[in-house]
């Protein structure tokens, strides 16, 4: 099955400055890469996602970019506020080949500092 | 988005007793859900995708006679836990999604479960 691996475990960056968060998979032919943002007690979010069609996808300060060939892919947060404190998971996915759950990364804490 | 909702938000049981939790999508007809686990400072762990009409796929090493999974309807799955014991406690989250190749979860807010 898939395994993915997540790096740091704990992140600390000052606000304003950028914060990059990195998975690793194993299966090839996962296709489809979610990353989800969960505070304390609460729902994972999903915040951006990308398919293995497109190497870079970007939604205002958040972007994600995608190695297919090296099987890694990471989130990067510009401009980092205090809001953005939270735990963050990358998942990877077959997407097509019957519905089927996430494998997640065990997930890098993000504080950021005022 | 799409809302996921989850019942009860926490509960807290005697060990040996059966609980129920309810995944309802809100405001779309959900093809697939899914139940994971969280363990404290931990990720979400599959636990069984829920399909309905049919029987739930469970991953390896999660007991099907113990965390029982009902999809009675394209808007409803409940996972029961029977049998409860204390290292059962978790927190449990539904997901679901509108499309057949899994893409697009959306989370319930969660069920906190002690179990004494």
């Amino acid at each position: 099955g898939e395994n993915v691996e997540q790096h740091p475990s704990t992140l600390s960056v000052q606000e304003g400055d950028s914060a990059v968060i990195k998975c690793t998979y194993s299966d090839s032919a996962s296709n489809y890469f979610p990353w989800y943002k969960q505070e304390l007690g609460k729902r994972p979010q999903l915040i951006i996602d990308i398919r293995s069609n497109v190497g870079e996808k970007k939604d205002q300060r958040i972007a994600v970019t995608l190695n297919k060939t090296a099987k890694h892919f990471s989130l990067h947060i510009t401009e980092t506020q205090p809001e953005d404190s939270a735990v963050y998971f990358c998942a990877a996915h077959l997407s097509g080949g019957g519905a089927d759950g996430l494998t997640f990364g065990k997930g890098t804490h993000l504080i950021i500092q005022p | 988005g799409a809302v996921v909702s989850q019942h009860p938000s926490r509960v807290i049981c005697k060990s040996g007793t059966s609980v129920k939790i309810e995944c309802r999508s809100l405001d779309f007809q959900a093809t697939t859900m899914f139940w994971y686990r969280q363990f404290p400072k931990q990720s979400l762990m599959l636990m069984a995708t829920s399909n309905e009409g049919s029987k739930a796929t469970y991953e390896q090493g999660v007991e099907k006679d113990k965390f029982l999974i009902n999809h009675a309807s394209l808007t409803l799955s409940t996972l029961t836990v029977t049998s409860a014991h204390p290292e059962d406690s978790s927190f449990y989250i539904c997901s679901a999604t509108q499309t057949s190749g899994g893409e697009g979860q959306f989370f319930g807010p969660g069920t906190r479960l002690t179990v004494l």
